[in-house]
């Protein structure tokens, strides 16, 4: 089945700064790669997602890569501000699945001022 | 967008006592529903996948005569921790993609946090 790992487990950077998250995959045939923000006590919340037929999203300060044929997706915040700071987690989407996620360890953002 | 509700938000019970947590699509029909358990700095696990109309099904090492699912709607799902002890304790998250949807969006409801005493 899908294995998904996702690396540095935590992640300081400084305020402005970029930050860079990435994660890596098992099944090739999965096709749906999103991420998800959680801050303490509170739900996930989608923050970009990719297609396995797309290799770069973007959404203003945030982006997204994809390389299939490395099976890694990646994370990257530019500009980043305090209220970055939370608990981020890349998932993944097996074909076949009936919409199920297999999820990565999560990584802590902390963003210092 | 699609918004998910959890009731409750918050339980706090004594061992032994079964506790019953709604997870409901208010603004789309959901098939499917899955459930989450997330323990403290920790990812979520995926405890069963709630199917509208048939039998849940669980995951590996996850006790189906204790965590009961009933999936009676489209719209509504239901998971009962039965007998609950001090390590059931955590925060359990329903997530559902909307009908219809391939491989989108899971929205997610905002958790029930459970103590057991």
């Amino acid at each position: 089945g899908e294995n998904v790992e996702q690396h540095p487990s935590t992640l300081s950077v400084q305020e402005g700064d970029s930050a860079v998250i990435k994660c890596t995959y098992s099944d090739s045939a999965s096709n749906y790669f999103p991420w998800y923000k959680q801050e303490l006590g509170k739900r996930p919340q989608l923050i970009i997602d990719i297609r396995s037929n797309v290799g770069e999203k973007k959404d203003q300060r945030i982006a997204v890569t994809l390389n299939k044929t490395a099976k890694h997706f990646s994370l990257h915040i530019t500009e980043t501000q305090p209220e970055d700071s939370a608990v981020y987690f890349c998932a993944a989407n097996p074909l076949g699945s009936n919409y199920q996620l297999i999820w990565g360890a999560g990584t802590k953002l902390i963003i210092k001022p | 967008g699609a918004v998910v509700s959890q009731h409750p938000s918050r339980v706090i019970c004594k061992s032994g006592t079964s506790v019953k947590i709604e997870c409901r699509s208010l603004d789309f029909q959901a098939t499917t529903m899955f459930w989450y358990r997330q323990f403290p700095k920790q990812s979520l696990m995926l405890m069963a996948t709630s199917n509208e109309g048939s039998k849940a099904t669980y995951e590996q090492g996850v006790e189906k005569d204790k965590f009961l699912i009933n999936h009676a709607s489209l719209t509504l799902s239901t998971l009962t921790v039965t007998s609950a002890h001090p390590e059931d304790s955590s925060f359990y998250i329903c997530s559902a993609p909307p009908r219809g949807k391939v491989a989108d969006t899971q929205y997610f409801g905002p958790g029930t946090r459970l103590t057991v005493l």
